[in-house]
């Protein structure tokens, strides 16, 4: 069964260095997203791409993050300069449909950990 | 997302017997509507979904209503199993799902 894949797991970094968190989403699928959790609090909405642009995104989304599908397999959440409370697990999901006809699958998570 | 909202934030059930978790929406307009489940550590797991021209639906030991004059959709687990207990969420049609709080399903042997 095709699923989301991302790596890496757990991504360790110093406060203020950049990091890149990578996902494959199901191949035939044309919807990406983002989302976070804080660890104990929800799962929080990011960012949603089609057609290579943003198509939606939260307060949370500033100007330090930003999303690339650079070849026709991955799409990738840069974080610029991160800080403290950047520390969740960052989920990507994808979606044949827009999200208000098909449901999204989510991946098993990366775990960022800034020091 | 529009509004979703779970009526309890832990349900606990003993093994073996029957699980509901109930929801509540307050867009009318809505016609899709989706169940994730979430485990400690791990993302979240869709389970069934339905859209609004059906008043029911099921999966493998899972059963999803739709009540849409009270606007209100419960999920139905059979026989739950340790395996099941999870944070559980009710998602309708939109970009930026909001998945609130949940339901907490413990399972207790």
């Amino acid at each position: 069964e095709p699923e989301v894949t991302q790596t890496p797991s757990h991504q360790v970094t110093q406060m203020g260095q950049e990091v890149i968190l990578r996902c494959v989403p199901i191949s035939n699928h044309l919807y990406f997203y983002w989302y976070r959790q804080i660890l104990g609090q929800k799962v929080e909405f990011l960012v949603s791409f089609y057609n290579n642009e943003i198509s939606e995104k939260s307060e949370i989304f500033d100007d330090q993050f930003s999303v690339e599908r650079p070849d026709g397999s991955n799409f990738t959440l840069k974080i610029r300069s991160t800080k403290l409370e950047d520390s969740a697990m960052y989920f990507c999901a994808s979606s044949d449909l827009a999200g208000w006809e098909d449901t999204q699958y989510f991946g098993p998570g990366t775990r960022l950990t800034v020091l | 997302g529009e509004s979703v909202g779970l009526h309890l934030p832990t349900l606990s059930v003993q093994e073996g017997d029957n699980s509901i978790i109930n929801c509540a929406y307050s867009n009318s307009a809505s016609d899709y509507f989706i169940w994730y489940k979430q485990e400690s550590g791990k993302g979240p797991q869709f389970i069934i979904d339905i859209r609004s021209n059906m008043d029911k639906r099921q999966g493998q030991r899972v059963t999803v209503l739709l009540n849409k004059t009270v606007k209100h959709l419960s999920l139905q687990i059979a026989a739950t199993q340790p395996g099941d207990s999870a944070v559980y969420f009710c998602q309708n049609s939109g970009y930026a799902l909001n998945f609130g709080k949940g339901t907490s399903l413990l399972v207790t042997p």
